[in-house]
């Protein structure tokens, strides 16, 4: 019962690498989410999807880029990482649909990404 | 998408009851209101959500109030497990966006 996976749990990135943060879901949820947490905060929405083949910008957009590869996979990538986007990371899905609108999320375990 | 406001902290003591407030005084009649909670170094988990009545389940109740303007959360005997941050969030789904947006929730320290 895997529920939310995501990979890397850790990573240290030298400042100005990219990298791909990597999200999949086993419950055949519609819509997926990709958050940020810095110290001592609340989360803030980074990208969203809707559903399949859909994606919208979030709270904080600028610095990354996403792809919905499938139903189940949802990527964040940071194309030239800076220390700014040191963070926790936590990917979330829902089921969300027309019949469903009101459904919980859930979330992953989270990436801590540290940026140098 | 309407704001919420929550008290950075509560403490409570072990066993008794607990209620935690947030204050949506700019909800829409669309706006369903959701709790979730973080415990350390863990990704935030749902606790429960209502739209206009009460709601109870197997970990906790929420009371609305009758203009909807503000809402509780309510642990009904607080445990060491509890200690957690308490989101309280507004999510519309009229526009098809299915958004869940965090504030800055309630630290609740439960002490023994």
């Amino acid at each position: 019962n895997a529920g939310v996976t995501q990979t890397p749990k850790f990573q240290v990135l030298k400042t100005g690498q990219s990298m791909t943060l990597q999200c999949a879901q086993d419950m055949n949820h519609n819509s997926m989410y990709w958050y940020r947490q810095d110290p001592g905060m609340g989360l803030r929405l980074i990208y969203y999807s809707a559903s399949e083949g859909t994606t919208d910008k979030g709270e904080v957009p600028n610095g990354y880029n996403v792809s919905r590869l499938n139903k189940r996979e949802f990527s964040l990538r940071l194309e030239s990482a800076a220390p700014s986007q040191t963070s926790v990371y936590f990917c979330a899905s829902s089921l969300s649909s027309r019949g469903y609108r009101n459904t919980e999320a859930f979330f992953g375990q989270g990436t801590r990404l540290t940026v140098v | 998408d309407a704001k919420t406001t929550q008290p950075n902290s509560m403490e409570s003591n072990e066993e008794e009851p607990v209620h935690l407030p947030c204050n949506h005084s700019t909800i829409s009649g669309t706006d369903y209101i959701h709790w979730y909670r973080q415990l350390p170094s863990q990704g935030p988990e749902y606790v429960i959500h209502g739209l206009t009545s009460n709601v109870n389940n197997r970990m906790a109740s929420l009371a609305i109030a009758e203009d909807r303007k503000s809402s509780t959360l309510i642990l009904h005997r607080a445990t060491l497990r509890d200690a957690a941050v308490y989101y309280c969030i507004l999510r519309n789904t009229t526009s098809g966006t299915y958004k869940y947006i965090f504030g800055t929730g309630t630290r609740l320290k439960v002490l023994a």
